[in-house]
């Protein structure tokens, strides 16, 4: 069974300030995906990885993969309050066609303040 | 393109009740989801489906129905409602393997 853990599940950050999320996950994959999702609303797509070594940036986030370590990173760059939301990496199975079924973290929610 | 739309957007139900949730896109994309998020916690795949005709249940199927006569509709059929099936339910639709999902509003249902 494939498991996705991401830490911290709480991340209190001030403005300016750089901090990284991390995501794991517990067998073979070289497709995890990055979503965002604002209190009460839905999940904005933000990043696709799709092979080892995977390097996207937007803004200030950029998100990194190492499917070796079986490792998604998503990096923030002095922050502002308009990232405050929560954050969720999701897997894909490896191998040939999974259908796109996504298994996902529980998710990371960001506090961004003066 | 109106993207991926639900409807309804919430939802009282009481314990034995049914229901049906719609969902619609209009990106002409073969793969479909439903997922639900409880409180706090990262979403679940509920069933999908990766074209007309074809449907397949995810990791939690239990208390729920799907079909997909159309390429746009992916509806999901609650039988005899649970107040463990509270929750937000997602629709989401995608081009194919490797490609990012577009998520609908969400559907607040509440069973009491």
């Amino acid at each position: 069974e494939l498991k996705v853990e991401q830490n911290p599940l709480f991340l209190s950050m001030q403005e300016g300030k750089n901090y990284t999320i991390y995501c794991n996950y517990s067998t073979t994959s070289d497709r995890l995906y990055w979503y965002r999702q604002d209190p009460g609303k839905s999940l904005e797509s933000l990043f696709v990885l799709l092979s080892n070594g995977a390097v996207k940036q937007e803004g200030r986030l950029m998100a990194s993969l190492d499917t070796k370590a079986r490792l998604s990173t998503l990096h923030i760059t002095a922050a502002v309050h308009d990232l405050s939301a929560t954050y969720f990496c999701a897997v894909d199975l490896a191998g040939g066609t999974s259908y796109g079924k996504l298994t996902f973290g529980q998710g990371t929610i960001l506090t961004v303040h003066p | 393109n109106a993207g991926v739309t639900q409807t309804p957007k919430f939802r009282i139900l009481k314990i034995g009740q049914s229901m049906t949730l719609q969902c619609t896109q209009d990106m002409n994309h073969n793969y479909m989801y439903w997922y639900r998020q409880d409180p706090g916690m990262g979403l679940k795949l509920i069933y999908y489906s990766v074209g007309a005709g074809i449907t397949d249940k995810g990791e939690v199927p239990n208390g729920y129905n799907v079909s997909r006569s159309t390429t746009e509709d992916f509806p999901l059929r609650l039988e005899l409602a649970a107040p463990s099936q509270t929750s937000v339910y997602f629709c989401a639709s995608s081009y194919g393997d490797g490609y990012e999902q577009y998520f609908g509003p969400g559907t607040r249902l509440t069973v009491t």
